[in-house]
């Protein structure tokens, strides 16, 4: 059961336009969204993250919309670079056990071309 | 800096063989966590642990074990290493009060069973 689900595995855009990647998820009970980007043979790092109380939350050339209605996350990336390319991944936390824990997606591959 | 250290970056074992993955983080962080990555997968929880001695089951924790004896220190063992569990290991960690994002994540471990 995917609770939090990436469904495009791989995007390819051009340096300089806008990369969307998109994330939906099934759990109401998530109380915050995050993105996360990972470079081949490293760890993943923290990108933007949203609470699920708002609708938007920007941080230099990325944007995270959050549509709580339709259970959906994207985040853009304008203007694209080449050193963007990476896997993303949407995560989402909930409490449980007096703390919280992390559900990850499948990851988007994106491939930005110079 | 923030850091989060994974004793092995790559291993190599044979069936059957018990395996230790260690993991320490120096940010006085009260949860740790243990991810592994599988191609078309994602990340998926293994096993965390939000004080010293506790544990909890991720979505799947068949086949693993975990030990937290001091807040510094996560080691996630496989009792008896079967071919299925060849895959990218990452040990993460973060505060409990806060769960805006900010899973400080290790460069990962990547375990080959034969």
């Amino acid at each position: 059961d995917q609770q939090v689900k990436q469904n495009s595995p791989s995007l390819s855009v051009q340096e300089g336009r806008i990369s969307i990647l998109n994330c939906d998820y099934t759990n109401s009970m998530f109380d915050y969204f995050l993105w996360y980007k990972k470079y081949p043979a490293e760890g993943p790092t923290f990108l933007i993250s949203i609470s699920s109380i708002k609708d938007k939350n920007e941080d230099g050339r990325f944007t995270v919309f959050l549509n709580k209605s339709a259970k959906h996350l994207s985040l853009h990336i304008v203007p694209s670079q080449p050193g963007d390319s990476a896997v993303y991944f949407c995560a989402a936390s909930v409490s449980t056990s007096g703390t919280y824990k992390y559900i990850f997606g499948t990851g988007t591959r994106l491939k930005v071309l110079a | 800096d923030v850091k989060v250290t994974q004793s092995s970056r790559y291993l190599v074992k044979r069936t059957g063989e018990k395996v230790f993955l260690e993991c320490v983080q120096d940010m006085d962080h009260e949860n740790m966590f243990w991810y592994r990555q599988d191609p078309g997968l994602g990340l998926r929880l293994i096993y965390f642990s939000y004080d010293v001695k506790m544990k909890e089951k991720g979505d799947i924790p068949e086949g693993y074990s975990v030990s937290r004896e001091k807040k510094e220190r996560f080691s996630l063992i496989l009792e008896s290493a079967s071919t299925n569990q060849t895959s990218m290991y990452l040990c993460a960690s973060s505060f409990t009060v806060q769960n805006t994002g900010e899973l400080f994540f290790g460069e990962g471990s990547r375990l080959t069973v034969l």
